[in-house]
């Protein structure tokens, strides 16, 4: 089956605090996953993916396959992080269907 | 930055009636998605199109619903008779090549009366 899961329904941390939000993902074939936010009244947005391996507002997210895992850290929390976080797989057909995790909401406190 | 594009911003209509969804995709997007969120739940894919035919469909897009590229630059959804459930917050997406993200319109809320 199918299925990313995001077991943090909502996570509050210090402004400074680090900040990992958990992500693991069933998929039986190679998987490419993602990390969208969303910001309050505003649209779904990429953050990051696995295979560009980069660095996006201080944020990074390793891909383990041996845990199933695409875990999205920060060292150091800003309060403008404060949003909804969103795991996502791309499966399905060549014209690829997202599946998305139930979401984390980050909130920042100063 | 091209961006996509929904309208109307929220709907209100009463059970039973037809309502249509728009979407503009950026315009060398050659993938459209439709996805859809009820309140409290995650996101869900609903359909895919390519080449102006359905390329992928999940269990939610039932009879009820169509999708259109009824000309160059828009791409439709539509819910042919509405049911209480289907009151969600609806995603248009588009993306060029494979293996390119999707981009994220800031969707359309239906509400059924």
């Amino acid at each position: 089956a199918q299925r990313v899961t995001q077991p943090e329904k909502l996570l509050s941390v210090f402004k400074g605090a680090p900040v990992e939000l958990k992500c693991n993902y069933s998929y039986s074939g190679s998987p490419e996953l993602f990390w969208y936010v969303q910001y309050s009244r505003q649209r779904l947005q990429l953050l990051l993916r696995h295979i560009s391996r980069e660095s996006i507002k201080g944020f990074t997210a390793d891909l383990n396959k041996g845990e199933t895992s695409f875990h999205l850290k920060k060292p150091f929390a800003q309060e403008e992080d404060s949003a909804m976080y969103y795991c996502a797989l791309l499966a399905g057909s060549s014209a690829s269907k997202i599946i998305f995790g139930s979401g984390t909401r980050l909130s920042i406190r100063p | 930055e091209p961006e996509v594009t929904q309208t109307p911003s929220h709907q209100v209509t009463q059970m039973g009636q037809e309502v249509i969804l728009r979407c503009v995709p950026i315009s060398n997007h050659l993938y459209f998605y439709w996805y859809r969120q009820i309140l409290g739940q995650k996101v869900e894919f609903l359909v895919s199109f390519y080449n102006n035919e359905i390329s992928e469909k999940s269990e939610i897009f039932d009879d009820q619903f169509s999708v259109e590229r009824p000309d160059g630059s828009n791409f439709t959804l539509k819910i042919r008779s509405t049911k209480l459930e289907d009151s969600a917050m609806y995603f248009c997406a588009s993306r060029d090549e494979q293996g390119q993200p999707q981009h994220f319109g800031d969707g359309t809320r239906l509400s059924i009366l």
